[in-house]
């Protein structure tokens, strides 16, 4: 079975600062894996996802992550942050099965990013 | 806004009612999900149906059911409230392939008073 491991439950930053959230993950198969955020009182949306090809996965928002398959890690990167980028943002992944019609997608826990001035 | 959307935004309810939440998924999306959100337990997934069908099972309580139209919406009904039902249900589409993205609703915050 799958899992998500976000290693920081919590990341407070200063604006304009650098700020990694970690992510981990477990699969006995290929996998896809995505980061969505959540905005206060919000769905969640997706920044960005791997599917193959390119280790490093650009998104929105100017946030970036690279898939390490020997880590089998998915971190979050973002060079420069801004006040509103505080948010929650969750890993997560599904099993990779070429396409059809029922998956799941698994969530880690979340990380809460806190911007602050 | 994702296409998504799920009603009522508010649901206030007492132990032991009933409640029905409604989702209509993204124009296209065949594939609805129902997730939990709680403080304790993060993201759960409950269940998904795909074109009228379930398709999997999650976490998710035999006091709980859910069903999808021939016109793709979708509902959860949760049963015999519990405090601990007390959660953020969120609605997502998806044209449910494994590597699709999925497109979440605002949710429905469910009190249990």
């Amino acid at each position: 079975a799958q899992s998500v491991t976000q290693l920081d439950s919590q990341v407070p930053v200063f604006e304009e600062a650098p700020v990694e959230l970690r992510c981990n993950y477990s699969s006995s198969v290929s996998v896809y894996l995505f980061w969505y955020v959540q905005y206060p009182n919000q769905g969640l949306q997706l920044l960005l996802k791997y599917l193959s090809g390119s280790t490093l996965v650009k998104g929105i928002n100017g946030f970036e992550a690279e898939f390490n398959k020997s880590q089998t890690s998915f971190h979050l990167r973002k060079p420069s942050v801004h006040i509103s980028d505080t948010a929650e943002y969750f890993c997560a992944v599904s099993e990779g099965r070429g396409g059809g019609s029922n998956y799941k997608l698994t969530f880690g826990k979340g990380t809460l990013l806190t911007v602050n001035p | 806004d994702s296409g998504v959307t799920q009603t009522p935004k508010h649901l206030i309810t007492a132990t032991g009612q009933r409640v029905t939440l409604r989702c209509s998924p993204r124009s296209g999306d065949l594939s609805v999900y129902w997730y939990q959100q709680s403080l304790d337990q993060g993201l759960q997934f409950l269940i998904q149906y795909y074109n009228g069908e379930e398709r999997a099972k999650g976490n998710i309580l035999e006091r709980f059911s859910a069903q999808q139209f021939p016109d793709l919406h979708s509902e959860l009904n949760l049963s015999s409230l519990e405090l601990g039902d007390s959660a953020l249900y969120f609605c997502a589409s998806s044209v449910a392939s494994s590597n699709s993205p999925l497109h979440f609703g605002n949710g429905t915050r469910l009190t249990v008073t």
